[in-house]
Formats: C-alpha cells, structure tokens, sequence
C-alpha cells in the first residue's frame, strides 16, 4: 500500500528554521517525484515545488523560490520542506503529494499543519 | 502566467448531475493534462480525475472529466449526487515549462 506520512504539527515563533518530512512507503522511492502544497487557512491549493528523490532534480514555483528549501534522503524514503526565518504570513497547512510525471498527483499525505507566532 | 479559473461555489440537489468548470488563461488547455482533487472539509486532498478523463481505482464512475478546446476550459461532472460528494473540488494543469498551476477550487453543496 502507497503511504505518505508527514510530520505532525508544529508551532514556531517568527525568525526561527523549521524542516518538515514526507516519509513515502509501499512503492520504490526514487522512482516518483514528490511535490509540496501549500494550504493557508480557509485559501486553495499552491503549488510550491517538487524533487526526484532518484537524482535530487529540483524545481520550484517562483512565488516560492528563494523561500524555501525542498530537499529528500533516499536512504530512508524521506522529503523535506525546510525554512531558515519562518513568517507570520507561513502559517498553513502544507501536504506532500506523490507524481510518476512530476505534473499530475496521485497519493497524498495526511498533512502538516504549521503555525508561526510570537 | 498560465492561470486556471474556477467557479467559487456550486450547489445541487442529491441524485442531480452538476458540473464544475475550469478554464485556462491562455495557450490550450488540451496540451496539457488536467487532473481533479476533491477535498472534504478537514482532511487531505483525494484524485478523483487524472489525465483528463482517467478514474483512479476506488472513484466511482459517477464521476468524469472531459475537456472542451472551443471554451479552453475542463470540467469534472458528478452525477447521481450524494451528500459525501460535499466538499471543494481543484482542476489542476501545468504550464509550458511543466510547473504546477492549481485552480481556485469550488465549493460544492449538496442541498
């Protein structure tokens, strides 16, 4: 069985790093994209980039480029999604989804919610 | 910027058909596939339509997708409404350069 299993819920204060993870499972790991999805609240999906754990090739939407770090260990089936200062403005939910063509999405994570407040 | 528009809500009677339509800004929608997310309040976004017209396994066949180049646009259409059908729904393409492009989403109620 397919699974993606994200961390669970974090809550930061502005300025400081965070690094949330995808663990993929049930399927050769390098063999598929994993992609990054940004939910603020009550808001619609934003794509924010995607790698290929296989040769770590990267890319990113521009409204997210220089913002954040996308990354992945395939040693141990694992994305990451990282940020150096978060923002108040940070705040959503973010899920990790999985695509054979690095375009189209088939199985999802269960989500992280991320909050970021003084 | 390639776009993908939405309408922001829908609404239809259970056992009514309805559809939901997104249209592209600019360049043919046809080039590209279009996949359909449907999303139930609190919980992760599910495929219910991927390239194009595609079910994945467990997607009952009341759901379909079609596209139509004379309007630029896709459409996910539900038939036999139910109640768990209640939930947003995003159309999802890519543009020439093959980054990911997300409709606004659409509210659907089942009333």
């Amino acid at each position: 069985e397919v699974q993606l299993v994200q961390s669970g819920a974090e809550v930061k204060k502005p300025g400081e790093s965070l690094k949330i993870s995808c663990k993929g499972s049930g399927y050769s790991f390098t063999s598929y994209w994993i992609g990054w999805v940004r939910q603020m609240p009550g808001k619609g999906l934003e794509w924010m980039g995607i790698i290929y754990p296989g040769d770590s090739d990267t890319r990113y939407s521009p409204s997210f480029q220089g913002q954040v770090t996308i990354s992945a260990d395939k040693s141990i089936s694992t994305a990451y999604l990282q940020w150096s200062s978060l923002k108040a403005s940070d705040t959503a939910m973010y899920y990790c989804a999985r695509s054979l063509s690095g375009t189209t999405f088939s199985y999802w994570g269960q989500g992280t919610l991320v909050t970021v407040s003084s | 910027n390639f776009m993908l528009t939405q309408p922001h809500s829908v609404s239809e009677s259970p056992g009514k058909t309805v559809t939901i339509s997104c249209t592209g800004s600019s360049g043919s929608i046809a080039s590209n596939y279009v996949q359909w997310y449907q999303q139930r309040p609190g919980s992760a976004p599910t495929t219910v339509i991927y390239e194009d017209n595609q079910r994945p396994s467990g997607v009952p066949d009341r759901f379909s997708g079609s596209i139509d180049s004379s309007s630029n646009s896709a459409s996910l259409t539900i038939s036999g409404l139910k109640t768990e059908d209640e939930a947003d729904y995003y159309c999802q393409s890519y543009d020439s350069s093959n980054l990911v492009v997300f409709g606004g989403g659409t509210k659907l109620t089942v009333l």
